[in-house]
This record gives C-alpha cells, structure tokens and sequence, in this order.
C-alpha cells in the first residue's frame, strides 16, 4: 500500500506565474482534499475533490483551482501568484468522505518572490 | 474570532511527564473532532478521531471533548523526546476541515 504522494517537494516561483502542484492518493482512496498552510499556522481548507467532483471549498480565490483524474490523482492551479501564497501545500486522500480515513501527503513547499 | 484557538506555545516539559493540549472552538456547527501531530518538515498525522463528548483512550494519548464547553483537550502520558512535535487540533463539519495553529511541544529528556 503506498502513502499520499506529492510533487515537485520545493518550488521557486515569481508574482504573477502560474503552478500546478501534484497529488498521487492513498491506493483505494476516491477523495482528495488540498489545504494552504502558511509558516507557523494550521492548515487552511482550499477545496475538495470525491469522484473528479468538487465536494466543497474554503474561502479561497477562484485563481486557485483543481482537477481530479479518473485514478483519483489530483492537481492544484494557482494563477497570478501572489506574495501571500508562499506556504506548504498539503494533499490529503480519503476513502469516501469519511475524514477519519485522512492521510496527508508531505507537502510541497511554494515560494513566491 | 478565529473559529478555533489553540495557543501555539511552544510548550517544553520534561520526559514522562504528563501533557495537556487544548482547544476552544466557537462554532456549535462542528460534528467532529480530530488531533494531529506534524513533525517538522512533514504532513500531519492523524492521532485521534472522534464526535461526541467524552474521553477516548489509544495507548498513552486520550482526547476529551466537552461540547458544551466548546473545548477540546489532548493528553500524552508518559511523555518520550519522540513526542516533540507540533500538534494541530482540527474540527470539521461535512467536508471541510478547520485547524487551529498548531501547539509546539518539546520533551526534554
């Protein structure tokens, strides 16, 4: 069984360039679920994705966007990046909708400069 | 206010000590309760599940949630140096997780 995958582990970006981050889930897993986490915060819901549908969102700008593929991959976009986006990106996959079944990914670490 | 608060320390105890972690929450809407624990330069770990009030016990962690407070704790007996971590208390409703800030703690051996 292989864990929450995610790629690249660290980028370097510049204001106004586009992203797209990348999550490989949990096997058997149908849902994944993208969070923002800012250095020394908590993690902060961005959206959710159960069965290549988006299931809910956070309060987040419609330039972040994603995309769930029929494996249950799944991608973050993020468009005219700002300064305030630099933070760890988390990925979580889930079995259904159940959150206890979570398991998060290691993150990739975005800096905009 | 921030619909959940945690303070973020940092914590430090000695090793085999007792911890107490907590968090109050304003929002009645939340239907469960989880704790994480985030080593540094990792994703977080869930530790405990949980939706109704009371105790649950795994191992040396228990987590209590007291609704009608709006508090929820977390409490590590028997503290190891590998508990030092950060620990995020997390409340959901549906499917959207809300976290708190996260308590940096430090077991001194």
């Amino acid at each position: 069984e292989t864990g929450v995958t995610q790629s690249p582990t660290h980028l370097i970006k510049t204001r106004g360039q586009q992203v797209t981050l990348r999550c490989s889930s949990q096997s058997g897993h149908n849902t994944v679920s993208w969070y923002q986490q800012a250095l020394g915060q908590g993690p902060q819901f961005i959206f959710q994705y159960y069965r290549e549908e988006e299931n809910g969102r956070g309060n987040f700008p419609p330039r972040f966007s994603g995309l769930q593929f029929p494996n249950y991959s799944s991608e973050l976009n993020v468009n005219a990046l700002e300064l305030d986006d630099s933070a760890l990106y988390l990925c979580a996959s889930s079995l259904g909708l159940e959150q206890e079944t979570q398991y998060f990914g290691p993150g990739t670490r975005l800096l905009v400069l | 206010q921030k619909e959940v608060e945690q303070d973020p320390g940092p914590l430090s105890v000695p090793e085999g000590a007792i911890v107490s972690l907590n968090c109050t929450y304003s929002n009645s809407a939340f239907q469960y309760f989880m704790w994480y624990r985030q080593y540094s330069r990792k994703g977080p770990e869930l530790l405990m599940y949980t939706y109704s009030s009371g105790n649950k016990e795994d191992g040396r962690f228990t987590a209590q949630v007291d609704k009608s407070s709006k508090y929820i704790s977390l409490f590590i007996r028997d503290s190891q140096p590998s508990d030092s971590a950060t620990y995020l208390c997390a409340m959901g409703r549906n499917e959207k997780l809300t976290f708190g800030t996260g308590t940096r703690l430090t077991i001194i051996p």
